[in-house]
Parts: structure tokens; sequence; C-alpha cells
């Protein structure tokens, strides 16, 4: 079992409808999660992070955590054309580093 | 600069040559990071620094790949003897505090792509 698990996609939504991406993790002990868009042929930019089981919303996007499922998600609403990319959800166990999951790539259709 | 600075930013090598991969990090950054990320897949861990100190390196795939940051700033990743499966996008990241993880301040730079033929 992979770490940090994503269905690879692709996603396909409409143009104004609410992304859902997901992600899975299997150390009990991660302690901060985060979401990265990454744009082809570009870096990882973070998206949000989030550490408290619950939601937390920062304008079109909510991520949500649930430790006991070891459950992650990022929702993304009135989806536009500019958030087609690669969705990558990392884990950090309270040491320095992240384990990434493989991505999620996500197609808006206009 | 105002970003994570990577260079050179695309590398063809062949097979058994020795390449070198520079990273700048945003000046005063105390950490930073190698990842690998093969195409296809999201980034994996390579090494951390802290200052000059090389704190893990428990991601270096095997001893052909070696990190150093001797002045605490620039940092460079040297892979020795390249194979076909070294290919990949090295992306270096750098933070200014050591517990960057309760920030979310961790900043990527474009990465380097090898191509070994």
């Amino acid at each position: 079992q992979k770490e940090v698990e994503q269905n690879s996609g692709p996603l396909s939504v409409p143009e104004g409808a609410i992304a859902s991406l997901n992600c899975t993790y299997s150390d009990r002990g991660s302690q901060s999660f985060f979401w990265y868009r990454q744009y082809s042929g570009k870096s990882p930019e973070l998206i949000m992070f989030i550490y408290s089981n619950g939601d937390k919303e920062d304008g079109r996007f909510t991520a949500q955590l649930n430790k006991a499922s070891q459950y992650v998600s990022l929702l993304i609403r009135d989806s536009q054309p500019s958030d087609s990319a690669t969705y990558l959800c990392a884990v950090n166990i309270g040491n320095e580093k992240l384990t990434f999951g493989t991505g999620t790539r996500l197609t808006i259709i206009p | 600069g105002a970003g994570v600075s990577q260079s050179p930013r695309y590398k063809v090598a062949k097979r058994g040559q020795d390449v070198a991969l520079r990273c700048d990090p945003i000046s005063g950054h105390v950490s930073l990071f190698w990842y690998q990320q093969a195409l296809g897949q999201g980034p994996e861990f390579l090494t951390y620094f802290q200052n000059e100190a090389q704190l893990d390196k428990s991601g270096l795939p095997s001893d052909r790949f070696f990190a150093e940051r001797p002045e605490g700033s620039v940092s460079t990743l040297k892979i020795q003897r390249t194979q076909q499966e070294d290919s990949a996008v090295y992306l270096c990241a750098s933070s200014l505090l050591g517990s960057w993880a309760n920030t979310g301040e961790l900043f990527f730079g474009e990465g380097s792509r090898l191509t070994v033929l």
C-alpha cells in the first residue's frame, strides 16, 4: 500500500461545477496535510494546508480532513478552466519532509 | 532573487556521465530540500539540509547521488554515472523556518529536467 493514495484521473468537471479531489494516507501519525497544484512543466504551488479535523475554507477552495478515516479531500467550487492542472496531495508526519501522492489530473470543461 | 532558482532547467546526459544540478534558495531560507519527480508521479523526497547540515539523506536512491550545501545557501545535487532511470525532474524547495509544516511556507523551484539517453 502506498503511503499516500490518490485517484490519478483524469477527472473531468464542467465549468462552474464543484470538483472533488480525494486522498487517503496510511500513517496514523501524519500531522499536517497539503494540497498542491501543478501545471504541466511547472513547480508545485501550495493551495491549502490543514492539520485539524474538519473543514478549512479559502475562497473557492475547501480542504476537509478526517483523521479517523485517514482521508483528506479538496473541493473546488465554481470550477474555472484555469483550475485544470494536476493536484498533489502531500502528508507530513512531523519531520521536515513531505510524502506526496501521484496526483490527480483535473480538467475543467468549458 | 524573488524565488527558488534552479539550473540548468534542462539537461541531457549520456548514460554514464556525471551531472550537477544547482539550487539557489530564497535568500535567508534555512531549510532546503531536494525532490525527484518522475513522469506522471508525485515528487519523492531525496534529502534535506538545515543551513549547511545535511540532516536527512534517506531518500537518495543510491551512492551515485550526492548533495551538498557547503555555505548554507546554494546547494548542488550531483549524480555520478547517470542511468536511464535517473531521468526525472529534480525539484528544489526552501523554507525560512526549520519547522515549515506549521505554516505551509515551502517554496519550490521550477525544477531541472534531466534526460539520460
